[in-house]
């Protein structure tokens, strides 16, 4: 079955640690998307990429890191500059293309400060 | 920035009664689409209606679209305790931009 990884499922963080969450897709899509969820809001783009060795910095880039690689792999570090890091981090995919085609979404990553 | 606004932040009904949310967006779309959130899980495209679309229906679903004034409505008729999640609107702007916005999504409740 395709579909989006993201792992570890709960991750904990130290005071001046970087953190790096997996995100691994088997749909062949060709973007990529990083999304933060804190508690009752809605989505805040972190970074997007839309081909390999190319992204993009979203609404809130600030303190993360992304790299591009691989097709397939989209890893997201949370460095020590991101202050507050509790939230719970989504991974998604689409097909690229113009007319904005529907997003597959992974399971998440639940971030906490040790 | 956040171009969606659902409508309302929570919504608790009875199990077979039908659950209507609101969505609005500031600018020309090309299209909106709708997602469901389980409890710690990740968003599942339900249904994307596009710009020149007013209605749309897929299974107990049924969205509509008022481009002239900005806004969308989803509606599940004969609820069940299985729908309970988050419900969030992605508007795509026109004009070529793929990246969607995403509203704060209601919270359905739907009791046994």
């Amino acid at each position: 079955d395709g579909g989006i990884t993201q792992s570890p499922k709960y991750l904990f963080r130290k005071e001046g640690q970087n953190v790096t969450l997996s995100c691994e897709q088997n749909l062949n899509h060709d973007a990529m998307y990083w999304y933060r969820q804190d508690p009752g809001q809605g989505l805040r783009l972190i970074y997007y990429s839309q081909i390999v060795n190319d992204f993009q910095k979203g609404d809130i880039a600030e303190g993360y890191s992304v790299s591009r690689e691989k097709k397939e792999s989209f890893p997201l570090t949370v460095t020590s500059a991101q202050k507050n890091p509790t939230a719970f981090y989504l991974c998604a995919s689409s097909i690229y293309g113009q007319g904005s085609q529907p997003q597959h979404f992974g399971d998440g990553t639940r971030l906490s400060i040790l | 920035s956040q171009q969606g606004e659902e409508d309302p932040q929570a919504l608790s009904i009875q199990e077979g009664e039908n659950a209507t949310m609101n969505c609005s967006y500031k600018t020309s779309i090309n299209n909106l689409q709708w997602y469901r959130q389980n409890s710690g899980r990740g968003l599942v495209h339900l249904i994307l209606i596009r710009s020149n679309e007013r209605e749309k229906h897929s299974g107990r679903l049924r969205v509509t679209l008022d481009t002239s004034k900005k806004s969308s409505s989803l509606l599940i008729t004969a609820s069940r305790a299985a729908d309970t999640a988050s419900y969030f609107c992605a508007s795509h702007a026109s004009g070529g931009s793929y990246i969607p916005t995403f509203g704060r999504g209601t919270s359905l409740i739907v009791h046994p």
